[in-house]
């Protein structure tokens, strides 16, 4: 079985400031894991993913993640954050080949101030 | 835009009822998710279609049910209604099971959300 948590369930920075939301993994097999943003009242739109290639995952709008298997961690970083990045992020890992339902973190909650 | 399309966007209806919801995969893709995410339980698998055959089944109670139909959409079957069914449902499609994890990204569509009363 495969699980996220997301270490964090609100973060709040300041405009123009750096973002760090941490998520950590388990797995019993190597995991495809993603980040979602939901926007409040919209879907989710997929921000990034790993799926064992590069351990550092650069997506979109600047956000990246650095894969550590030795930590089991996949945070997701960005250097500036921008008020429109204010939003719920997802940190998702990827069930078995063949049936890749998505395990979902509870969530973490970005503030940005302006 | 994800190509996803969920339908009805609102629903409204009353305890004991049974609704249906619809999802049209993105073109191309053989695999259709259903999930759900409500304030308790956050968001949560609840069954996947794989070219009109069930693949994997999550949470989902005995009382919902699902199926995907020949031109590859999906409906999610909801009945005997309760409160605690209030939830937006996601439906979410990717291009298949090939066991290749690059093709096997899902896309989501914007949601249906249900209120019972």
């Amino acid at each position: 079985a495969q699980s996220v948590t997301q270490l964090d369930s609100h973060v709040s920075v300041s405009e123009g400031t750096p973002v760090l939301l941490r998520c950590n993994y388990s797995s019993s097999y190597s995991p495809s894991l993603f980040w979602y943003v939901q926007h409040p009242n919209k879907g989710l739109q997929l921000l990034l993913k790993y799926t064992s290639a590069a351990t550092l995952v650069k997506g979109i709008n600047g956000f990246e993640a650095e894969f550590k298997k030795s930590e089991t961690s996949f945070h997701l970083t960005k250097p500036s954050a921008h008020m429109s990045d204010a939003a719920e992020y997802f940190c998702v890992v990827s069930g078995v080949r063949g049936r890749r339902a998505l395990t979902f973190g509870s969530g973490t909650r970005l503030q940005v101030q302006p | 835009d994800s190509g996803v399309t969920q339908t009805p966007k609102h629903l409204i209806t009353a305890t004991g009822q049974r609704v249906t919801l619809r999802c049209s995969p993105r073109s191309g893709d053989l695999s259709v998710y259903w999930y759900q995410q409500s304030l308790d339980q956050g968001l949560q698998f609840l069954i996947q279609y794989y070219n009109g055959e069930e693949r994997a089944k999550g949470n989902i109670l005995e009382r919902f049910s699902a199926q995907q139909f020949p031109d590859l959409h999906s409906e999610l079957n909801l009945s005997s209604l309760e409160l605690g069914d209030s939830a937006l449902y996601f439906c979410a499609s990717s291009v298949g099971a090939s066991g290749r994890s690059d093709q096997e990204t899902q896309y989501f569509g914007p949601g249906t959300r249900l209120l019972v009363l």
